[in-house]
């Protein structure tokens, strides 16, 4: 059983700093997505990596992946208050077991 | 294009009851998950589910638990007796197939157990 973790757990940071979040496993990902869940409202795919060392930006949001496939980071530039939300990564393994982590919660103050 | 469609949004129910919530993929999304999401924790997959057939149930408690998908599109999650600790929003999602990791979720039903 892979073990799934992701850190900070809670960040509550000042409008226009910059974050990063972390998500390690145990277990080499097939692939790893990133997800941003609103209160009340369902998980919402932000991006999707699959190739060890992979980098891909969204605007002010850069998602990595690790050489190794088992630890993956996600950056944001200059937040601002409507990134605020509960970001959960999602490990996605060889047999194609889906294990979402505990998930950070990020408040951004203006 | 319609989303993923749960209801109902909300339920309360007193411990040894039974319950059963409802989902609506979208047309034409072969798989379909239901997740557990307990306060302040990551959603926990429940049941995978491609056309009507189950793909992966490990992690669904079946002694309360049961889930169905006959006709390959929508579904049912039913929980008999709940317990206290069945307390959780309950997440269904879709994506078009099984190898396609595109997943689209619905609001969710909030169920809390008295």
């Amino acid at each position: 059983t892979q073990l799934l973790e992701q850190s900070p757990q809670f960040l509550s940071i000042q409008e226009g700093e910059n974050l990063t979040v972390y998500c390690n496993s145990s277990s080499v990902f097939s692939s790893l997505q990133w997800y941003r869940q609103e209160p009340g409202e369902g998980p919402v795919l932000l991006v999707t990596v699959v190739t060890g060392g992979e980098v891909k930006k969204l605007k002010r949001l850069t998602f990595q992946f690790g050489d190794a496939r088992k630890d993956s980071s996600l950056h944001i530039t200059a937040a601002q208050p409507g990134d605020t939300g509960l970001y959960l990564c999602l490990f996605i393994g060889s047999a194609r077991q889906l294990t979402f982590g505990s998930g950070t919660q990020l408040t951004v103050l203006p | 294009e319609a989303g993923v469609a749960q209801s109902p949004r909300y339920k309360i129910i007193e411990k040894r009851q039974s319950v059963a919530f409802w989902c609506n993929p979208i047309s034409g999304h072969a798989t379909l998950y239901w997740y557990q999401q307990i306060l302040g924790q990551g959603p926990k997959l429940l049941i995978q589910f491609q056309n009507n057939g189950v793909v992966d149930d490990s992690q669904l408690p079946k002694d309360r638990f049961s889930a169905e998908r006959l006709k390959g599109v929508d579904s049912t999650l039913k929980i008999q007796p709940a317990k206290l600790e069945d307390s959780a929003v309950y997440l269904c999602a879709s994506s078009l197939a099984l190898f396609n990791t595109e997943a689209f979720f619905g609001q969710g039903t909030r169920l809390t157990v008295v």
